[in-house]
């Protein structure tokens, strides 16, 4: 099993739509939540951070974490076409550990 | 400038070839790391460095080597490129959790 699970998709939505990106994870030492966003061809951008469980928004994006599931959610509200991108998480434990990424939910957002 | 920059950008080579790939950053970093990513497996950690003096095996060194030669520097090198190797090679920086990733380099192996 690997540490960090995450639908590939793809994923493709109409413009406007609510969309609800996943992860689960089977690391209990992980205690930082990050979400990076990859646009074609570019390299990964951080996209929002989260420390232990609850949720944390950003404008259209929010980013839910909960410890007792092990499952990571990065929401957007009115999805436009320029979210089109690759969304990973990435779980951290802290200190000199190692992020961890999921493989990435590639996401199209239809105009 | 950009923060963190690879070179070269794109490459193409041949099997058995000895390749270095390049990456700078200017963020005053001390963590640099390589990764590789293909389709569908996501981003690999191939080393990681925690400062000049560190040199860290990641999932999947078997094949590349690593030199730190300054804060600002860490090079990955393939000694006799192989057709699996054919990828898209990430460098990044951070400071303890936040990663910042350069552009990335496409390398094809023939």
């Amino acid at each position: 099993q690997k540490e960090v699970e995450q639908d590939p998709g793809p994923l493709s939505v109409p413009e406007g739509a609510i969309v609800s990106l996943n992860c689960t994870y089977s690391n209990s030492a992980f205690q930082y939540f990050m979400w990076y966003r990859q646009y074609s061809r570019k390299g990964p951008e951080l996209l929002m951070y989260t420390y232990s469980s609850g949720n944390k928004e950003d404008g259209r994006f929010t980013a839910q974490v909960d410890k007792s599931s092990k499952y990571i959610s990065l929401f957007i509200r009115d999805s436009q076409p320029s979210d089109s991108a690759t969304y990973l998480c990435a779980p951290y434990s802290g200190g000199y550990q190692k992020v961890t990424f999921g493989t990435g939910t590639k996401l199209q957002v239809i105009p | 400038d950009a923060d963190v920059t690879q070179t070269p950008r794109n490459r193409i080579t041949k099997t058995g070839k000895r390749i270095m790939l390049e990456c700078s950053q200017t963020k005053g970093h001390d963590r640099m790391y390589w990764y590789r990513q293909d389709p569908g497996l996501g981003l690999q950690l191939i080393y990681y460095s925690f400062d000049v003096k560190d040199i860290n095996k990641g999932e999947i060194s078997d094949g590349y080597s690593v030199s730190r030669q300054a804060q600002a520097k860490f090079s990955l090198s393939l000694e006799s490129a192989i057709p699996n190797q054919t990828a898209l090679y990430f460098c990044a920086t951070s400071d303890q959790d936040t990663q910042y990733f350069g552009p990335g380099t496409r390398l094809t192996v023939l």
